[in-house]
């Protein structure tokens, strides 16, 4: 099982819907939990952290996380064509240090 | 002014040859990564500094040898190149706070291609 899974996608939505995406972790230690955008060519940035359990908002986004679960998800609201990208969850156990990466959902935002 | 900086942005080379890529970084963090993303887009760590200490080692063959001068200052520097070690290596940094609650910051990556 890895360790970090999700969806490779294409997710397509149209402009202005909700995208959700999902991914889960099997190591319960756990600690830390991040969303990642890369477009193409370019380098990972950083969306949001997550640390505890519940809900993040921080502009059109939400993380949710649920330890309970092993399950982390990223929504995008009002979602526009610049949204379009890879995300990437990532995973940081108890005390580590590297980033544990799936292998990305690939999102598409259609005019 | 840029972050975390690597040299040179593409490498194409031979099979066999011996390569560097150079990275530094200017937020001040005391820990630095390799991350080595494949053909496929997956994006695996190899190694990490910690103030020039060797924290992270994962199953890399040997031919890979990452080298920190100092805390704003990691190479990686690979022996004997081979077909399979064409990927986009990405370094990147952090405060290097343990578990993770800090931010990596990537450099723009370094396209290695082996012919």
């Amino acid at each position: 099982q890895k360790e970090v899974e999700q969806n490779s996608g294409p997710l397509s939505v149209p402009e202005g819907a909700i995208a959700s995406l999902n991914c889960t972790y099997s190591d319960r230690v756990s600690q830390s939990f991040f969303w990642y955008r890369q477009y193409s060519g370019k380098s990972p940035e950083l969306i949001m952290s997550i640390y505890s359990n519940g809900d993040k908002e921080d502009g059109r986004f939400t993380a949710q996380l649920n330890k309970a679960s092993q399950y982390v998800s990223l929504l995008i609201r009002d979602s526009q064509p610049s949204d379009s990208a890879t995300y990437l969850c990532a995973v940081i156990k108890f005390n580590g240090y590297a980033l544990n990466f799936g292998k990305g959902t690939s999102l598409l935002v259609t005019p | 002014d840029t972050a975390v900086s690597q040299t040179p942005k593409y490498l194409v080379t031979q099979m066999g040859n011996d390569k560097s890529i150079k990275c530094e970084q200017n937020l001040g963090h005391d820990t630095m990564y390799w991350y080595k993303q494949d053909s496929k887009k997956f994006l695996k760590i190899m190694f990490s500094y910690n103030n020039k200490e060797l924290i992270i080692n994962e199953t890399v063959p040997n031919r890979f040898s990452p080298k920190s001068p100092d805390k704003a200052h990691l190479n990686l520097h690979i022996n004997s190149l081979e077909l399979g070690d064409s990927a986009v290596y990405f370094c990147a940094s952090s405060s290097g706070l343990a578990g993770g609650t800090d931010t990596q910051y990537f450099g723009p990556g370094t396209r290695l291609t082996v012919l």
